[in-house]
């Protein structure tokens, strides 16, 4: 069955560094997606994209954060300086025509 | 402004027991409800989703959902809990351009413990 993978699994990382974050999306979808869960509260999306550029983005994606399909199967998440407060589980997800989004086993960001 | 509610943080329910998972929703329209499930160190799995048509949803697990228009409400149900049940229950709505891109908004989760 295709799923969506995310690497690494965990990712630790130093204050003001920058981290970038991969997901390799099931080959047919279309639409892509970055969420993160923060320990002990609810999945927030962060961002979708679609036909190579932001389609939708909330208010938590600020410029420290980008998104890119630098080819034809990852799709990244960047962010640029790190803070503490950025310490997530991060998911990828993405969907098709039609479709449910399906979701990554998640990229455990510790930010020390 | 969009929202969803699950009002229990934490439920403890007895194997074999049955249970119900609350689930309210705040939207202009009716949404595309979801439930998925995150066991630890787990990604999200879909349980099941209702998008049209028939009020009570068939998911997998034996998982079922009934959505109810009139309270804004997309409950889980289960006849009989398994110990592997124990896990964290997320409920989601989106707008039905989901099925173009549109995005999930996820209730706070409700942490569900199985005793024997």
């Amino acid at each position: 069955e295709p799923e969506v993978t995310q690497t690494p699994s965990h990712q630790v990382t130093q204050m003001g560094q920058e981290v970038i974050l991969r997901c390799v999306p099931i080959s047919n979808h279309l639409y892509f997606y970055w969420y993160r869960q923060i320990l002990g509260q609810k999945v927030e999306f962060l961002v979708s994209f679609y036909n190579n550029e932001i389609s939708e983005k909330s208010e938590i994606f600020d410029d420290q954060f980008s998104v890119e399909r630098p080819d034809g199967s990852n799709f990244t998440l960047k962010i640029r300086s790190t803070k503490l407060e950025d310490s997530a589980m991060y998911f990828c997800a993405s969907s098709g025509l039609n479709t449910e989004a399906f979701f990554g086993q998640g990229t455990r960001l510790t930010v020390v | 402004a969009q929202s969803v509610t699950q009002p229990d943080i934490h439920i403890t329910v007895s194997e074999g027991a049955s249970l119900e998972l609350r689930c309210n929703y705040s939207y202009g329209a009716t949404p595309y409800l979801f439930w998925y499930v995150q066991s630890p160190g787990q990604g999200l799995q879909l349980l099941l989703k209702y998008f049209s048509g028939d009020t009570l949803v068939q998911g997998i697990k034996g998982f079922e959902a009934e959505f109810k228009r009139s309270q804004s409400s997309f409950n889980l149900r289960k006849p009989s809990v398994h110990w592997s049940d124990a896990a964290e229950y997320f409920c989601a709505v989106a707008l039905p351009i989901y099925n173009q891109g549109g995005k999930l908004i996820f209730g706070q989760g409700t942490e569900l413990s199985v005793k024997p």
